[in-house]
């Protein structure tokens, strides 16, 4: 069955520092990769996708992800991160042939001003 | 606001009452999807729609869940004689085939 895995359940960093969040998954056919985030109070919300192409992909508010086959893996980075970045962000795959989407057990990210 | 809407936000029960919540999700929409996310953990799938048909059900889905979308719109999930292993909270997301899902605010649902 797909699994995916977050390393880092919490993170806190200040303002101004960079941010690298690991995500891997296990299956190895064709997938769509996806980080969402959730701010406090809100609902969840697209951050950026992969479906094909380039896999370096810019998303909102200057996050970015890449895509390494080999590895499994579709980390999410951000170099400067902003008080307004802290939420939960989880990273999800769905494979190209089925619907569901298997989300990862997410990361709280705090960002001290 | 044209995103996907979750009816109630908050529902309080006691253990073996039944519980119904609806979702409306974006209306060009064609496809429709209902997950659950306990504490400390992301969502699970629940079951999915195209148009009125249901066409997966997870394992998770118990006998006591029912989830309907007879037009093709909006969707119930309905969860009979509730148990305190229900509390959590239940997102809907709707999406056109293969493409990104857009998540609603969700329901809290907490069995007393």
């Amino acid at each position: 069955a797909q699994s995916v895995s977050q390393h880092n359940h919490h993170v806190i960093l200040s303002e101004a520092a960079s941010l690298e969040l690991g995500c891997n998954y296990s299956y190895g056919g064709t997938v769509n990769l996806f980080w969402y985030v959730q701010y406090p109070g809100q609902h969840l919300q697209l951050l950026l996708k992969y479906f094909s192409g380039d896999p370096l992909v810019k998303g909102i508010k200057g996050f970015e992800a890449e895509f390494i086959k080999s590895k499994f893996s579709f980390n999410l980075r951000k170099p400067s991160v902003q008080w307004s970045d802290t939420a939960e962000y989880f990273c999800a795959v769905v494979n190209t042939g089925f619907q569901k989407l298997v989300f990862g057990t997410g990361t709280r990210l705090l960002v001290s001003p | 606001d044209t995103g996907v809407s979750q009816d109630p936000r908050h529902k309080i029960t006691k253990r073996g009452q039944n519980v119904t919540f609806r979702c409306d999700p974006i209306s060009e929409h064609n496809r429709l999807y209902w997950y659950r996310q306990t504490l400390g953990q992301g969502p699970e799938f629940l079951t999915y729609f195209q148009n009125e048909a249901q066409l997966e059900k997870s394992r998770l889905l118990s006998d006591r869940f029912s989830a309907e979308r007879p037009k093709g719109s909006f969707s119930t999930l309905e969860i009979q004689r509730t148990e305190q292993g229900d509390s959590a909270m239940y997102l809907c997301a709707s999406s056109f085939p293969g493409d990104t899902q857009y998540f609603g605010p969700g329901t809290r649902l907490t069995v007393l």
